[in-house]
């Protein structure tokens, strides 16, 4: 199984500019998550879909950032305009009704100028 | 967000001692509880969970829960320089399918 696989891996623009993060789930997965990873407050659950439909949107931050999932292999996070106080890690993650565990992708390292 | 509270140390022991982490919980409705270990650059991912109270052991890792105190820990035994990482707590909400996250506790296992 190749993983939860997210793109790009590492994001530099600037200020103002669209951001979209990309995320395949593990295939057969029915829940997917976005997340975002800072220092001062670590992960923070920004959105969770399952079977394609966004279930919980509650912490994403603002206005400015929004997520789809077209179909069961993709997911997209959107962040329009970008500010410098975006700049973190973002991360996606999938599992299976019937487990508790999450698999997270690798990342997307954003940092906004 | 539930409330997730870790000490993000850093804490330090010597290779073979034991290490502790701690975790407390504001949300006495939360079901199931969870380790996740994240190397430097890496992703998380899952050491273990533990669902009712007492402790549960795999290995040299037990976690324990104590939920009329809205606690778990996680005990690493025999510790070597390659559990040097952050440890992350983890609860999930009562329908199983929100998973929130305490913001780490950085271990560093000196030889």
């Amino acid at each position: 199984d190749a993983g939860v696989i997210q793109s790009p891996r590492h994001e530099v623009t600037e200020m103002g500019q669209e951001v979209t993060l990309r995320c395949k789930p593990i295939s057969g997965h029915d829940y997917l998550f976005w997340y975002r990873q800072t220092m001062m407050r670590g992960l923070e659950l920004l959105i969770y879909f399952n079977n394609n439909v966004p279930i919980d949107d509650s912490g994403m931050p603002e206005d400015r950032f929004s997520a789809k999932m077209p179909n069961a292999s993709f997911s997209t996070l959107k962040i329009q305009p970008s500010e410098p106080r975006d700049s973190a890690v973002y991360f996606c993650a999938s599992k299976h009704t019937n487990t508790g565990e999450l698999f997270f992708g690798e990342g997307s390292r954003l940092t906004v100028l | 967000q539930k409330e997730v509270e870790q000490n993000s140390g850093p804490l330090s022991v010597p290779e073979g001692a034991i290490a502790s982490l701690n975790c407390t919980y504001s949300d006495r409705g939360s079901q199931s509880f969870f380790w996740y270990r994240q190397y430097s650059g890496k992703s998380p991912e899952l050491i273990m969970f533990i669902y009712s109270n007492g402790d549960k052991e795999d290995g040299r890792f037990t976690a324990q829960l104590n939920k009329a105190s809205q606690y778990v820990s996680l005990l690493i035994r025999d510790s070597q320089p390659s559990d040097s990482a952050t440890y992350l707590c983890a609860l999930s909400s009562n329908t199983g399918n929100q998973f929130y996250f305490g913001t780490g506790t950085s271990l560093t296992v000196i030889p």
